[in-house]
């Protein structure tokens, strides 16, 4: 089976400061893995994804995340946090094993202050 | 713009009441799921569907069968509806494992 780890519950951050979102998996196969972000009374939205090839990938809103094999991690980053950036961030997995399943991670809350 | 729409955003029901939540699609994606959001627990997966009236169990899926007669439409059905299934459905759907998925709004479900 399948599954995703966010350790931290909720990270706090200022303004400007680089933020990361730890996200670790376990799968049988390839993994392909994915983040998202949930504003208050919203769906999900899609940040970005891993599927093959460079290890750090660039998504929306100037997020970024690096795949690291050895360690089964994806952690989500930004170089300099903003406000609005204050949000639930979840972070999913899928794999060429396990079907079209995709399985997500017990969320972290970011919160950025001023 | 892509679209996948939840029938309903707020639902209050009976305990033992028949529960449908319904989700449509337009993108022609081949799978749905099925999740419930609780505070603490992230997205848990009940079901999902790679096929018209194919289906897999999820994490959680006591309580809870599911329909997919048409490609574009996955319904939740609760059987009998209980209060411990108080809680945020999200209903989603991908054309692949290596694709993101598209979520609706959501529907929070009450049931009392």
């Amino acid at each position: 089976a399948q599954s995703v780890a966010q350790p931290e519950d909720q990270v706090n951050v200022a303004e400007g400061n680089p933020l990361t979102v730890k996200c670790t998996y376990s799968v049988s196969g390839n993994p392909y893995l994915f983040w998202y972000v949930q504003y208050p009374n919203r769906g999900l939205q899609f940040l970005l994804k891993y599927i093959t090839g460079d290890n750090l990938v660039k998504g929306s809103y100037g997020f970024e995340a690096e795949f690291n094999k050895s360690q089964t991690s994806f952690h989500l980053k930004k170089p300099s946090a903003l406000v609005s950036d204050s949000a639930l961030y979840f972070c999913a997995v899928s794999s060429n094993n396990a079907g079209n399943m995709l399985t997500f991670g017990g969320g972290t809350r970011l919160m950025v202050k001023p | 713009d892509v679209k996948v729409t939840q029938s309903s955003r707020y639902l209050v029901k009976r305990t033992g009441e028949k529960v449908f939540l319904e989700c449509v699609q337009d993108m022609d994606h081949e799978n749905m799921f099925w999740y419930r959001q609780d505070p603490g627990l992230g997205l848990r997966l009940i079901y999902f569907s790679y096929d018209v009236k194919m289906k897999e169990k999820g994490d959680i899926p006591e309580g809870y069968s599911v329909s997919r007669e048409k490609k574009e439409r996955f319904s939740l059905i609760l059987e009998s509806a209980s209060t411990n299934q108080t809680s945020m459905y999200l209903c989603a759907s991908s054309s692949g494992s290596y694709t993101e998925a598209f979520f609706g709004q959501g529907t929070r479900l009450t049931v009392v």
